[in-house]
């Protein structure tokens, strides 16, 4: 089965660090998500592209954190610096059209100490 | 603004019995509506989908899904549960056409199984 490849699975930073969360989406997939799940807030979609251009970046804070599309077999979710409450669980998804759904990875688990 | 609410945060199910998860969504217009299930530690794993055509739609693993314009709701059932399906559950709505297509999820219903 094709899959959603997300690195590092865990990652464990201080306060103030720089962190990037990669993704690789299925080959073929036009549309790639990011999304942050925490126990309070549940899922959060933090940003979208489709064709590698943003399409939503609204729920990101803008400050700290950015996401881009270098190419179509790579997503990138940096945060700098990073913050205690950034820790959560990171998830990219990618699809070719909502009407198939979408594919998840396992995500990037991000503890901010 | 669109909206998932999973009423039930927690549910706990003897195997062999059957089960209900509640969805209701709010949405304007003809939504995509989606199940995803976690299992701890996991990403999520697309049970089934609804956006046209018959409202009763089977998904994965036994697991069917009815949708219900006047209730607004798109409720998840299986017949018999077995101690596998323990796992958190989503339901997510998605819009439709443009530069839209994002999913709005619930804040997950949590299956407990009892032996």
């Amino acid at each position: 089965d094709a899959r959603v490849t997300q690195t590092p699975r865990h990652k464990v930073t201080e306060m103030g660090q720089e962190v990037t969360m990669r993704c690789q989406p299925i080959l073929g997939h036009n549309t790639v998500f990011w999304y942050r799940q925490t126990m309070m807030q549940g899922l959060e979609l933090l940003a979208y592209f489709r064709n590698r251009a943003p399409l939503d970046d609204s729920g990101m804070p803008k400050d700290r954190f950015s996401a881009e599309m270098p190419d179509a077999t790579l997503a990138t979710l940096k945060i700098q610096p990073s913050e205690p409450r950034d820790s959560a669980v990171y998830f990219c998804a990618s699809g070719l059209d909502m009407s198939f759904g979408y594919t998840f990875g396992s995500g990037t688990r991000l503890t901010v100490v | 603004a669109q909206s998932v609410t999973q009423p039930d945060i927690h549910i706990t199910v003897s195997e062999g019995a059957s089960l209900e998860l509640r969805c209701n969504y709010s949405y304007g217009a003809t939504p995509y509506l989606f199940w995803y299930v976690q299992s701890p530690g996991q990403g999520l794993q697309l049970l089934l989908k609804y956006f046209s055509g018959d409202t009763l739609v089977q998904g994965i693993k036994g697991f069917e899904a009815e949708f219900k314009r006047s209730q607004s709701s798109f409720n998840l059932r299986k017949p018999s549960v077995h101690w596998s399906d323990a796992a958190e559950y989503f339901c997510a709505v998605a819009s439709y056409g443009g530069s839209q297509g994002n999913l709005i999820f619930g804040k997950g219903t949590k299956l407990s199984v009892k032996p």
